[in-house]
């Protein structure tokens, strides 16, 4: 089993919906998490970075965190085109000396 | 600010070349970490230098191999290329263990 399990997809929704990506650990020692955005032919971008539990918003974008079930998500409100890119979850903790643990990324498909 | 700078984008060898790649960082990041991506793999970490010192490994073969300068720009080397080293090269640079990465566009190493 893998230490980050995320479901590579592809999610195809329509323009505007809103959209639920997640990703399920098994290291409790985990304490940072990120999102991170990636187009084709370009690299991973930050688009979320959370420490320890709870949620954060900014713009379209919300990420929770769930330690206790050890279950993380990033929401997107009003889903745009644009936005059709694969979304990577990675996270990092004192016990993997802070290296980023990396889900495999979905794929999201906005259709106008 | 300017982002991670890698170069060169594109690259084409054979097997059993070397070659060697660059990786600017954000200025004022002293951690570097290197990544191979594919499609079958997804992202992983090759390994992390920081102020001049590799500071984590990740499990590839001594082909691989990195060095970062005193200004922290990193580069990374791969000798003996191949076919399976056709990768997505990525760099990304930090302020330090618990803060967010970065990442360039990366470099396209073909082996034919």
């Amino acid at each position: 089993q893998k230490e980050v399990e995320q479901d590579p997809g592809p999610l195809s929704v329509p323009e505007g919906a809103i959209v639920s990506l997640n990703c399920t650990y098994s290291n409790s020692a985990f304490q940072y998490f990120m999102w991170y955005r990636q187009y084709s032919r370009k690299g991973p971008e930050l688009l979320m970075y959370t420490y320890s539990s709870g949620n954060k918003e900014d713009g379209r974008f919300t990420a929770q965190v769930d330690k206790s079930s050890k279950y993380i998500s990033l929401f997107i409100r009003d889903s745009q085109p644009s936005d059709s890119a694969t979304y990577l979850c990675a996270m990092s903790g004192w016990d993997s000396n802070y290296q980023l643990i990396w889900g495999a990324g979905t794929k999201l498909i906005i259709k106008p | 600010k300017a982002g991670v700078t890698q170069t060169p984008r594109y690259l084409i060898k054979t097997r059993g070349q070397q070659v060697t790649l660059s990786c600017s960082p954000i200025s004022g990041h002293r951690s570097v970490s290197w990544y191979q991506q594919t499609p079958g793999q997804g992202l992983q970490f090759l390994f992390e230098y920081f102020s001049e010192t590799q500071r984590n490994k990740g499990n590839f073969p001594g082909r691989f191999s990195g060095r970062q300068f005193s200004n922290s720009r990193s580069e990374m080397n791969v000798s003996t290329l191949e076919l399976g080293d056709s990768a997505l090269y990525l760099c990304a640079s930090s302020l330090g263990q618990d803060q967010p990465q970065h990442f360039g566009d990366g470099t396209r190493l073909s082996i034919l």
